[in-house]
This record gives C-alpha cells, sequence and structure tokens, in this order.
C-alpha cells in the first residue's frame, strides 16, 4: 500500500533564511510525487511534482524539491523564506497504474519576520 | 480553461439531516473526479473517486456516498448526518491522466451541530 509522511507538524523558518519540508513516501514502484499548499479555508494549489527525470524540480513561487530514491524522500525546498510563505503544505503520491492520491497529513510553515 | 466549482461553500446542519454538495468542472471532458475530506485543518482523507458516469469507487466505509450522474458532475450525500461528518470537504480533479496533478476546487465546510 501506498503511504505519504510528513514527521514535522510544524516548521518554524526566519524570513530571509531557507527553508526545508520533509516528506517520504512508501509506494510500489516508480512513484509520481507533488507538493500543495493550501491558505486557511481555501483549496490545494499545486506547487511542484516529480515525475521522471532530473531529481530537483523547480515550481512555483521559487520553491523546489529534491526527489531521493534512496531514501525515499522528497523534500521541499526555498533558498530564502518569505513571511507570505506561511501556510500547509502537503506531500502526495501516486503509484504508476493507480487512480488513488494519497495525502501526508501536513506541515504547517511559519515564517517569522 | 478548465475550472471547478463546489458548492455550498459553507453549511450548517443538524445531526441526522441530509446532506448534498456538489462539484462540477468546467473546460475538459471525462475527467476522473475525486472528493477528500479534511477534518480540523490538517490531513486529507480520500473518500470517494470516479473515473467516468456511473463509476464510483469508495475508499472509507461511512455514511456517505456519492454519485456521478453527469460526465462533469460529482455529488456528494449523506441520508443521515453524524457529528463526525463535520469537515472540510474538497473535490479535485485531473488533468493529464498520464502524469498530472490534481486540481482542487476551493471546498465546503460543513459543520454538524
Amino acid at each position: 500500500a501506498q503511504s505519504v509522511a510528513q514527521p514535522e507538524d510544524q516548521v518554524n523558518v526566519a524570513e530571509g533564511n531557507p527553508l526545508t519540508v520533509k516528506c517520504t513516501y512508501s509506494v510500489s514502484g516508480n512513484p509520481y510525487l507533488f507538493w500543495y499548499v493550501q491558505y486557511p479555508n481555501r483549496g490545494l494549489q499545486f506547487l511542484l511534482k516529480y515525475i521522471t527525470g532530473d531529481n530537483l524540480v523547480k515550481g512555483s513561487y521559487g520553491f523546489e524539491a529534491e526527489f531521493n530514491k534512496s531514501q525515499t524522500s522528497f523534500h521541499l525546498k526555498k533558498p530564502s523564506a518569505l513571511v507570505s510563505d506561511s501556510a500547509l503544505y502537503f506531500c502526495a503520491v501516486r503509484a504508476p497504474g493507480t487512480y488513488k492520491y494519497i495525502f501526508g497529513t501536513g506541515t504547517r510553515l511559519k515564517v517569522l519576520a | 480553461s478548465q475550472t471547478i466549482h463546489q458548492w455550498p461553500a459553507t453549511l450548517v446542519q443538524p445531526v441526522g439531516s441530509p446532506l448534498s454538495l456538489e462539484c462540477t468542472v468546467e473546460g475538459t471532458s471525462n475527467p476522473n473526479l475525486y472528493w477528500y475530506r479534511q477534518a480540523a485543518g490538517r490531513g486529507l482523507q480520500l473518500l470517494f473517486y470516479s473515473v467516468g458516469i456511473g463509476q464510483i469507487s469508495s475508499e472509507v466505509p461511512q455514511n456517505l456516498s456519492a454519485s456521478r450522474p453527469q460526465d462533469r458532475q460529482f455529488i456528494l450525500s449523506s441520508k443521515k448526518l453524524l457529528l463526525s461528518d463535520s469537515g472540510f470537504y474538497l473535490c479535485a480533479w485531473i488533468g493529464d491522466w498520464n502524469t498530472g496533478e490534481l486540481f482542487f476546487g476551493e471546498g465546503s465546510r460543513l459543520t454538524v451541530l
């Protein structure tokens, strides 16, 4: 069965500092991996995805993520955090040949001015 | 361009009353459609997904049901709501099935009293 783990409930970072939000996954075969962001009382917005190819994926708003197959991880990163990045971040996985997208429990990012 | 609509945005219902949440996608045909529930602002639980009219897969046994009466319409229902049905319900669809990410609606917040 496929699963996603986001080990941190909350990450605090100072504005201007780099940020990392962690995600590990378990899936059979080569995974499709995704990051989403959610602002209060809104739907989820797509940030970036890894399907195949280069392990470093660049997405919206300056975010990037690195796919590490040996560690089964897909951590979200940004070189310089903004206060406006404060939100709830979700990692998701889909196994090839399946219809199900499984989401992690979310990590709340707080960027402090 | 494709858009997804959910309504109502907010709903307060008494225990034991019926429920109907509607989701409609515009600008595409034969989308795969999903219902997720988010409790207490955290993780997303996959409730139902549909790959075509009348084709519904249920992920979690409960007193909710889903129907897809038209190609781009997905309805979440209950005959008798429970307190535990309270939550934020998100509809999503997939654009490009081979590689694609889910696109989410703005959600329907249900409070059962």
